[in-house]
């Protein structure tokens, strides 16, 4: 089982708002951890987004628009990246990441389609 | 303006040696964390190695450890990563990427440099 599982494509249509979950393996608690997300571009090296552990330790990514935002749902052990207002150009690959056991560990990332 | 500029990469026979390198500027390397991620073709990304300003904290990926060893000249604002006992599943794009010092995260990604382990 892979320590952080995403959804491998979400699909919605501009000006709507997709949520992104990372769900963490069973027996690694989300509460413990900072999520940082990130999105990349077809041909394109990935690009931050933000970084969330609670509302009171949060970035966002300079130049990164408001309508990203994170937060965490415990009950699912999962932390989830918020896009508002869809647009064309958030079509892309979402991928989270944390710092786990002495190594960072890369989410199996989400295909997201603006329709 | 900040750079990262992979090289080094190409194609080498399963079992064989391939250095890459990332040449920085724009920004005081010796100062910076540094890692490299790598990202098969058509696949998610994979961390690779990370490596501290002083070189005191290095840590790798469990599907490398052992064969691929990084390493930094600080005089030379470059990162390398020596890859050694080359395998078909480390074909991918080896991304450079420099950890923000405040936050941890990677805030600048070089273009990447292609590894293709094939006989």
């Amino acid at each position: 089982q892979a320590v952080l599982t995403q959804p491998a494509s979400l699909s919605a249509s501009p000006g709507a708002s997709a949520s992104l979950t990372c769900t963490l393996r069973s027996g690694i608690n989300v509460g413990t951890y900072r999520i940082y997300w990130y999105q990349q571009k077809p041909g394109s090296p990935p690009q931050y987004l933000l970084r969330y552990k609670s509302d009171s330790d949060k970035q966002q990514g300079s130049g990164v628009p408001s309508r990203f935002s994170g937060s965490k749902d415990a009950s699912a052990n999962a932390g989830i990246l918020l896009i508002s207002g869809l647009q064309s150009e958030d079509e892309a690959d979402y991928y989270c990441m944390i710092w786990h056991s002495s190594a960072y560990v890369f989410g199996t990332g989400t295909k997201v389609t603006v329709l | 303006e900040v750079q990262l500029v992979e090289s080094g990469g190409g194609v080498v026979q399963p079992g064989g040696s391939l250095r890459l390198s990332c040449a920085a500027s724009g920004f005081p390397f010796s100062t910076y964390s540094m890692n490299w991620v790598r990202q098969a073709p058509g696949k998610g990304l994979e961390w690779v190695s990370y490596i501290s300003s002083s070189t005191s904290a290095i840590y790798y990926a469990d599907s490398v450890k052992g064969r691929f060893s990084i390493s930094r000249d600080n005089a030379k604002s470059s990162l390398y990563l020596q890859m050694n006992r080359l395998r078909a599943e480390d074909t991918a794009v080896y991304y450079c990427a420099r950890e923000e010092d405040t936050y941890d995260y990677f805030d600048f990604w070089g273009q990447g440099t292609l590894v293709t382990v094939s006989s």
